[in-house]
Formats: structure tokens, sequence, C-alpha cells
């Protein structure tokens, strides 16, 4: 079954510290890859997506990703991170002929 | 600043009872989303439209939920009755195709309780 899996389930950094939040899908051929934060209350918001071209896919307020096709990896990236950066973070995938799936997101509180 | 509105936010209702949730799609995306939220299953796809018409419903449970688009302007998604393990945030995307998939904007949701 197609899977996208974040391995962390909350992850607690103070400010200024650097962040990677990792994605892992289960399926090759051609995907497109989304993050999406949500902030405490709020509805998902799209920080980044990569379609095709360079694997490092530079998104919203400060953060990165980069496709690893060989890994199956759409890892996300913050080299320094802030109190308001806490939210909870969402991979999806989409392969060229399915639906968006979604892992079961990453909670990341910064602490001030 | 065009963005997806949900209706209502917030509804608090008794099992059995009908629940009706609108969405108002960005004007000019074609295609409409509806999820599901909830902690144990984070979030699930249960219908999409594309220009209107309803391309993927199987994530949705058939005898209790209907989702329509009656026009381009209105999505709604429908339960009846309710039941308690309905509790969850429901949001509505729409999208645009973009290449050869859809880029999402999500609404604000609508969290339903059922009592």
């Amino acid at each position: 079954a197609q899977s996208v899996s974040q391995h962390n389930h909350h992850v607690i950094l103070s400010e200024a510290a650097s962040l990677e939040l990792g994605c892992n899908y289960s399926y090759g051929g051609t995907v497109n890859l989304f993050w999406y934060v949500q902030y405490p209350g709020q509805h998902l918001q799209l920080l980044l997506k990569y379609f095709s071209g360079d694997p490092l896919v530079k998104g919203i307020k400060g953060f990165e990703a980069e496709f690893i096709k060989s890994k199956f990896s759409f890892n996300l990236r913050k080299p320094s991170v802030q109190w308001s950066d806490t939210a909870e973070y969402f991979c999806a995938v989409k392969r060229s002929q399915g639906n968006l799936i979604f892992g079961k997101g990453t909670k990341l509180s910064v602490k001030p | 600043d065009a963005r997806v509105t949900q209706t209502p936010r917030h509804k608090v209702t008794e099992m059995g009872q009908e629940v009706t949730m609108r969405c108002q799609p960005i004007l000019g995306h074609n295609t409409v989303f509806w999820y599901r939220q909830t902690m144990m299953q984070g979030l699930e796809l249960l219908a999409y439209f594309r220009n209107r018409a309803p391309l993927d419903d199987s994530g949705m449970p058939k005898d209790r939920f209907s989702a329509e688009m009656p026009d381009a302007t209105l999505a709604t998604l429908k339960i009846q009755p309710s039941e308690p393990r309905d509790s969850a945030v429901y949001f509505c995307a729409s999208g645009y195709r973009d290449g050869n998939t859809d880029t999402q904007y999500f609404g604000p949701g609508t969290r339903l309780t059922v009592l």
C-alpha cells in the first residue's frame, strides 16, 4: 500500500536550533512532493512543493526540502527555527495517477 | 489574497442529526477536495471533484456521507445520520492544475462534534 512516513512524532527544539524533519515514501515512479504546515488551530498551508528539476526546493519562511530519489525521501529543513515555527508539519506525496497521500504529521515545539 | 472559505467553523450536534458543511473554493480553481482530520487517522481524503464532477469518493462512508458541487462556487459535504465517530475536523481544499498535478489550498476547516 502507498504510504508516507514521518518518523518523528514530536520534535522539541530551542530557538535558533537547526531543524530537519524526515519524510519517506514507499513507492517508485514519478512523484510530486509537498510539505504543509498547520499552526495551532489553523488550516494547512503550503510550505513548498517539488515537481521536477532542482531537487533542493526553497519554500516560504526560510524552509527548504531536498528530494533524494534514491532514498525515497523529502526531508524538510530550516537552519534556525523561531518560536513562531511551532506547528505541525505534514509531508504529502502524489503519484501521477493517484491522490495526495499525507503523512501522520510531526509536531514541532520551539522553546523560546 | 484569495482563500478557501468553509462554513460553519464549528458544529456541535447530536447523534442522528443531519450535518451539512459548505465550502467555497478559490475562484478559478477547478478541483475541490474534502479531507477529514482526526488524531488517530491523521488526514484522510474523503472525496474530490474536478470541474464539478466527482472523481473519487472511495474514502467516504457511502451509507451516510454525500458530497456534491451544485455549482462552481459551492461544494457541500453532508452526513446523515451523524454518529459520534464522525467527530473530526473536516477540511476542504481547492486546487489548480500545475503541470501534471494539483496544488491544493486548504480552508480553515469545520470542527464537528457529534454527541
